[in-house]
């Protein structure tokens, strides 16, 4: 059974930096591209990032570009997102997400972690 | 950036009666178009990836159709459980966006 469990989130202040986690099982990991999704609290879906499967690639929405770095351990099978000079406007639930291969899809989320950034 | 544009962005409907939800992508995305649904305090769960194909698990009554710009999610007979937040999400280009929703409620 896939599993994708989040985890990291917490509160943080403008500017602030937090690192979340996201552990994988019932898959072989390094085969797949994973994702980062995001919801503010009442507001619709954003894609933040995708790292390919062995992590040589790597893409970013521009509104995180240059502050949020995705990244993967393959051998402990986790995701990671290092978020750095964080901004009220990044407060919200972070979804790992898996690839359905060749394909538009998302196949398997995480419950999420939240992130608040605030003062 | 593609822009995804759902609508109606509220269905008021019964159960049993045919929802239709349209996807209207800025250009085109071929068929690289997938749905989600969404209920509160949880995760999307796929629906359908390439406009057409329904996921592992997913139940006939939900079906995807179009091509190019134009999309539509069907869901031939609503069952209690289906009333929820619907995205439609491309990936033909980078960046990956999402449309802003559908909520489908009960009339």
């Amino acid at each position: 059974e896939v599993q994708l469990v989040e985890s990291g989130g917490g509160l943080v202040q403008p500017g602030g930096s937090l690192r979340l986690s996201c552990a994988a099982s019932g898959f072989t990991f390094n085969n797949y591209a994973m994702n980062w999704v995001r919801q503010a609290p009442g507001k619709g879906l954003e894609w933040v990032s995708t790292i390919s499967g062995s992590g040589d690639r790597t893409y970013y929405a521009d509104s995180v570009k240059g502050r949020l770095t995705i990244s993967r351990d393959n051998f402990k099978s986790t995701l990671y997102l290092q978020m750095n000079s964080l901004r009220a406007e990044d407060t919200a639930m972070y979804f790992c997400a898996k690839d359905l291969p060749y394909s538009s899809g998302l196949d398997f989320w995480g419950q999420g972690t939240l992130v608040t950034v605030s003062s | 950036e593609i822009v995804l544009t759902q609508s109606p962005a509220t269905l008021s409907l019964s159960p049993g009666e045919r929802a239709t939800l349209s996807c209207r992508a800025s250009q085109s995305v071929s068929r690289y178009l997938a749905w989600y649904q969404q209920k509160p305090g949880q995760a999307p769960r796929l629906l359908i990836y390439d406009a057409s194909s329904r996921a592992t698990g997913i139940p006939a009554r939900f079906s995807g159709s179009g091509s190019g710009t134009d999309f539509t999610l069907t869901i031939s007979s609503l069952e209690p459980e289906d009333f929820a937040l619907y995205y439609c999400q491309q990936r033909d280009n980078w960046p990956i966006t999402f449309g802003g929703g559908t909520k489908v409620e009960i009339k």
